[in-house]
């Protein structure tokens, strides 16, 4: 079993959709949480951080359930530039605190 | 946007050669690592390093090599490349905070890899 687990997708939405995707992790020792975005053959750049109490950025929305070990992130009123792919990350514990990628989920927002 | 370059940006070669992935950063990060990725996969941690003189093996088992000799420069090798180390690699720093962690990586903008 892989430690981050997303589903790949693609989730093929609307634009004006709200779209959801959750990430399980397996060790109940992670400690840090984030999600990046990735453009088709871009680099990941830093979407936002995960914080224990749920955070939103404009039109996104993270959660954290460390009970059930899932984060989630909503994306309301879908744009077509929000098109990409959309990683989870998980940075546990243990030495050197390494960060542990999910492989991603694909997002496409259709006109 | 994140100071971190990598050269070359693509680079096709024959099999059997020595090559040298750059990556340099101006941050004074003293975490670095290399990731590879194929198209529309996940990305592997190949290589990392806490800072100078250290470096160590990621997750994907990879014939390639590092080394920190400066805090922003963390140079990948190939001794003798192959057509299966045709990929992407990205190269990345973020500061280490210790029991904190440090989840915000800069990533530099890659190096499509094609070995003829």
């Amino acid at each position: 079993r892989k430690e981050v687990e997303q589903d790949p997708g693609p989730f093929n939405v609307p634009e004006g959709a709200t779209v959801a995707f959750n990430c399980t992790y397996s060790n109940s020792a992670s400690q840090s949480f984030f999600w990046y975005r990735q453009d088709c053959r871009k680099e990941p750049k830093l979407l936002m951080s995960v914080y224990s109490s749920g955070n939103e950025d404009g039109r996104f929305t993270a959660q954290l359930n460390r009970a059930s070990q899932y984060i989630s992130l909503l994306i309301r009123d879908s744009k077509l530039s929000d098109s990409a792919t959309y990683l989870c990350v998980v940075t546990t514990n243990n030495a050197g605190n390494m960060l542990t990628f999910g492989g991603g989920t694909r997002l496409m927002v259709k006109p | 946007e994140a100071d971190i370059y990598q050269t070359p940006r693509y680079l096709v070669i024959g099999t059997g050669k020595k090559i040298t992935l750059e990556c340099s950063q101006t941050m004074g990060h003293d975490k670095m690592y290399w990731y590879q990725q194929d198209p529309g996969m996940e990305l592997h941690l190949i290589h990392y390093s806490y800072g100078v003189n250290s470096t160590e093996k990621g997750d994907l088992s990879s014939e390639s090599t590092v080394s920190r000799i400066r805090t922003e420069h963390f140079p990948l090798t190939l001794e003798s490349a192959r057509p299966s180390h045709t990929s992407q690699y990205l190269c990345a720093s973020s500061e280490y905070r210790g029991q904190l962690g440090g989840g915000k990586l800069f990533f530099g903008s890659g190096t499509q890899l094609s070995v003829l």
